[in-house]
């Protein structure tokens, strides 16, 4: 069946460092990707969005490219800001034409100064 | 800007008490959902509607029953409240439309259940 990994549950950078945080996923349909941003006692909320095979979206200094040879779509950032520490999660349109999404456990990202 | 309220924003319930969790959307989608989520973990599917009158079960649908009498409303209801539905609860509208699925939270509702 579909399914979402994160392998990170936590990561813990100082402030101006590269992040990226790992997310695969496993489907029999077309995979259409997205990553959610939760801060503290907020709602979830679309970070980006995945576009065609091997090419990067951004959004808010985020990147990410799905690569369908890999089932990967991981999320980057070049320099991280304290305003960045949140919880993160990777989701994934499921193949059964219900709409659902697939959520990742989620990775949490705490920016250090 | 898609809006989705929900109601109550925080509530504390006692066991074996009846629970409602109300959500309402303005953003003319057809399919809504409801999300449970444990403090720092991912978000698990409950129930969700793509048209009114009419829920489907989710992941975890067991101890909970769904409601959608309109297309902008879409209740959660916990007949028997259990000390293990303690969690917040997000709804989400999607815009299927768009063909995309993205999902637009609410501001999530937590319970708490003594």
């Amino acid at each position: 069946g579909d399914s979402v990994t994160q392998t990170e549950g936590l990561v813990t950078l100082t402030k101006g460092l590269p992040v990226m945080l790992n997310c695969t996923y496993q489907t029999t349909y077309s995979p259409f990707l997205f990553w959610y941003v939760q801060h503290l006692n907020e709602a979830p909320k679309l970070l980006l969005k995945s576009s065609t095979d091997n090419k990067r979206t951004e959004h808010q200094g985020f990147y990410a490219t799905l690569h369908k040879s890999s089932s990967s779509f991981h999320l980057q950032k070049s320099s991280v800001q304290l305003s960045d520490s949140a919880l993160y999660f990777c989701a994934l349109r499921a193949s059964s034409g219900s709409w659902q999404l697939i959520f990742g456990s989620g990775t949490q990202l705490t920016v250090m100064p | 800007e898609a809006a989705v309220t929900q109601s109550p924003r925080s509530k504390v319930a006692v066991t074996g008490g009846k629970v409602t969790l109300s959500c309402h959307q303005t953003n003319n989608h057809d399919y809504m959902y409801w999300y449970r989520q444990d403090t720092g973990h991912g978000l698990r599917l409950i129930h969700y509607s793509y048209v009114a009158d009419s829920t489907e079960k989710g992941d975890i649908p067991d101890g909970y029953k769904a409601s959608r009498p309109s297309q902008e409303n879409f209740s959660l209801i916990l007949e028997l409240a259990s000390l293990s539905q303690t969690a917040v609860y997000f709804c989400a509208s999607s815009d299927v439309g768009a063909n995309t699925g993205q999902l637009y939270f609410g501001e999530g509702s937590k319970l708490t259940v003594l």
